[in-house]
């Protein structure tokens, strides 16, 4: 069973757009975060949840909105897509707040066109 | 905010030599973790360190929690070609303010030549 687990694992769409990505974990882990990886590969932090609250939410447009229905669920939904939106996005988990070990689910590769 | 610097960028080794890699940053950290990436996958945790100074391996893989708690190193010995990947370093302060958030270096490339 895969722990972490996105769909769709590529999404590719038009400019202007809104969509989402789903993100869920069986690992019990309380906090969950979203990731974006960039073209140069480097990874940043957008947001994390703990217990379905939201607790890190970095300088993300506010176009790009998280949704935890329960601590197992976190999603991403991203509306009037941009062309710079293009990445890969990584949902993740850890045990609590202030785990030190992420788990990585496969990423969401994103392409605006 | 806190920037990781990692080195080098990429390496081209043959097929059974030893790799080094290393991580510094501008602040310091309570907790170093090092991740390697296979192409279409997501990071996958190879090593955690938690207390400064510590020296933790993984099978062929030993990475160190400098002392000054600003720094850590990931060594690989000698090298597979399954060890191709990227590798990347990430710092946090467990507890606190920082839930959990990690800070990420840009990442070495490594190609192993059969």
């Amino acid at each position: 069973d895969t722990a972490v687990s996105q769909t769709p694992k590529y999404l590719v769409t038009q400019m202007g757009n809104d969509k989402s990505i789903k993100c869920e974990q069986n690992l019990g882990h309380d906090t969950m975060y979203w990731y974006k990886q960039d073209s140069k590969k480097f990874l940043k932090i957008m947001f994390s949840y703990n217990n379905k609250e939201l607790i890190i939410n970095e300088t993300v447009p506010n176009r790009f909105s998280p949704k935890s229905p329960d601590k197992a669920h976190l999603n991403l939904h991203i509306n009037s897509l941009e062309l710079g939106d293009s990445a890969v996005y990584f949902c993740a988990s850890s045990l609590t707040r202030g785990a030190q070990k992420a788990f990585f689910g496969q990423g969401t590769r994103l392409t605006v066109v | 905010g806190q920037q990781l610097n990692q080195s080098p960028q990429s390496m081209f080794i043959q097929e059974g030599e030893d790799v080094s890699m290393n991580c510094t940053s501008s602040s310091i950290f309570n907790t170093w973790l090092w991740y390697k990436q296979d192409p279409g996958e997501g990071p996958v945790l190879l090593i955690a360190l938690y207390k400064a100074g510590e020296l933790t391996s993984n099978g062929r893989l030993t990475a160190q929690f400098g002392i000054t708690r600003k720094d850590s190193f990931l060594n690989i010995s000698a090298s597979i070609p399954s060890d191709v990947g990227i590798y990347f370093c990430a710092g946090t302060n467990a507890g606190g303010t920082s839930y959990g958030k990690l800070t990420f270096g840009q990442g070495t490339i490594l190609t192993v030549h059969p």
